[in-house]
């Protein structure tokens, strides 16, 4: 069974980046295409990219220009960069895994609530 | 981008009544759709997949159907651990888009 685990700071300024890391166990970073979805406060599910270990990825359009996503098959975590955020960025950050691009989310982590805030 | 329609926005019903939750494509997503639960305070959990078929370890009284534009979840005689809020997500094309959810309640 795999189990993922969301770790970053809870507050992040507006205009700073965001950096989420998600730790993935009971499975190899390789095994699985790696996503990153988010709930902003009130509202539904956004999905904001998927990255597979080979580099392979797909991006948000609405996001895409601040968005870095990236593996580490060393440590089996992968991690989500958004930069320049805004209050609307304010969302609680799920990572997730499928079984392949544009597959449903089989295992998610248990979110982390990211608030931007000066 | 595909732009996925729940409704109702709220459904209240009673313990072993029936529940029926729609969900509807403004592009034809084929049976690339699937449904999650989520209950407060947690990770949203796959529930269907492909449309109609149950993932591991749902209950029967969940069923869907439908392809194309149009879905549906029916939750047949309501259990106290199936008030939740249930999201339908495409996965046809990029990028994934999801409805706004479906937030089952007591009545």
């Amino acid at each position: 069974q795999v189990q993922l685990q969301e770790s970053g700071p809870g507050l992040v300024k507006p205009s700073e980046t965001l950096s989420l890391s998600c730790s993935v166990s009971g499975g190899s970073i390789t095994a699985y295409y790696w996503s990153w979805i988010r709930r902003p406060p009130g509202k539904g599910l956004e999905w904001i990219g998927s990255v597979y270990f080979s580099g392979s990825s797909n991006h948000n359009p609405a996001l895409k220009s601040r968005i870095t996503m990236m593996t580490d098959t060393s440590a089996n975590h992968f991690s989500l960069r958004l930069n320049s955020v805004t209050a609307a960025d304010t969302a609680v950050y799920f990572c997730a895994a499928s079984g392949y691009f544009k597959k449903p989310f089989d295992y998610w982590g248990q979110g982390i609530l990211v608030a931007v805030s000066s | 981008e595909i732009v996925m329609t729940q409704s109702p926005a709220t459904l209240s019903v009673s313990p072993g009544e029936t529940a029926t939750l729609s969900c509807r494509a403004s592009q034809n997503v084929g049976r690339n759709l699937a449904w999650y639960q989520q209950k407060p305070g947690q990770a949203p959990r796959l529930f269907i997949f492909a449309a109609s078929s149950r993932a591991n370890g749902v209950p029967a009284r969940f069923s869907a159907s439908g392809s194309g534009t149009e879905f549906t979840l029916t939750i047949s005689s309501l259990q106290s651990e199936d008030f939740a809020v249930y999201h339908c997500q495409q996965h046809d094309n990029w990028p994934l888009t999801f409805g706004q959810g479906t937030k089952v309640e007591i009545k």
